[in-house]
């Protein structure tokens, strides 16, 4: 079964500071998922990596398969960033998903 | 489009009822997936359907079946609730296995006393 963790659990930042994000799986996967669940409860798919880095907008990810890790990195970092950032491993049949705690992030004006 | 609904969005139950929370998705897509989410815990995937006809059990399928008759539904029955399944209910889909960007549901706050 795989094991996946992420840190910090919680992060306050100020605005404008770059944050990183970790999260840290046990079993090889075929994809690394990020998602973004707003205060309200509502989640968004933030990114799908499977190799390498993608960005959209001020958010960037990263992975890399030989240590089984990836990063969500957010550049120029905004109150409206204030969430928790879940990373979800999917399994290498593609069809069952292992979620991290999430890492409760707020930024600060 | 309307993505991915869920109805009810909140439910109380009291211990042994039954119920069902109703997930639907107008995309067009394959792939649907309950997870339910506890507090300050990750999600667990309950059941999961790569289309109709196909569903198969997750981490947590205990005390839940699943059926998908069509590509748009993929209701979740709860037999016999217990409080152990008070949760925030969560439906998502996705075109496709490897371009599995998941399409996440408002979600369903249920409790059971």
């Amino acid at each position: 079964k795989n094991e996946v963790e992420q840190s910090p659990q919680n992060l306050t930042a100020q605005e404008g500071e770059f944050i990183t994000i970790n999260c840290s799986y046990s079993v090889g996967i075929s994809a690394l998922h990020w998602l973004q669940q707003h205060p309200g409860g509502g989640i968004v798919s933030l990114f799908m990596l499977s190799s390498g880095k993608k960005k959209h907008g001020r958010l960037i990810a990263t992975i890399n398969i030989q240590e089984k890790h990836s990063s969500l990195h957010i550049t120029a970092s905004h109150p409206r960033d204030s969430a928790v950032y879940i990373c979800a491993a999917q399994d290498n049949y593609g069809q069952n998903f292992v979620f991290g705690p999430g890492t409760r992030l707020s930024v600060l004006p | 489009n309307a993505g991915v609904t869920q109805t009810p969005k909140f439910r109380i139950l009291k211990i042994g009822q039954s119920m069902t929370l109703q997930c639907a998705q107008d995309m067009n897509h394959n792939y649907m997936y309950w997870y339910r989410q506890d507090p300050g815990m990750g999600l667990k995937l309950i059941y999961y359907s790569v289309g109709a006809g196909i569903t198969d059990k997750g981490e947590v399928p205990n005390g839940y079946n699943v059926s998908r008759s069509t590509t748009e539904d993929f209701p979740l029955r709860l037999e016999l609730a217990a409080p152990s399944q008070t949760s925030v209910y969560f439906c998502a889909s996705s075109y496709r296995s490897d371009r599995g960007e998941q399409y996440f549901g408002p979600g369903t706050r249920l409790t059971v006393t």
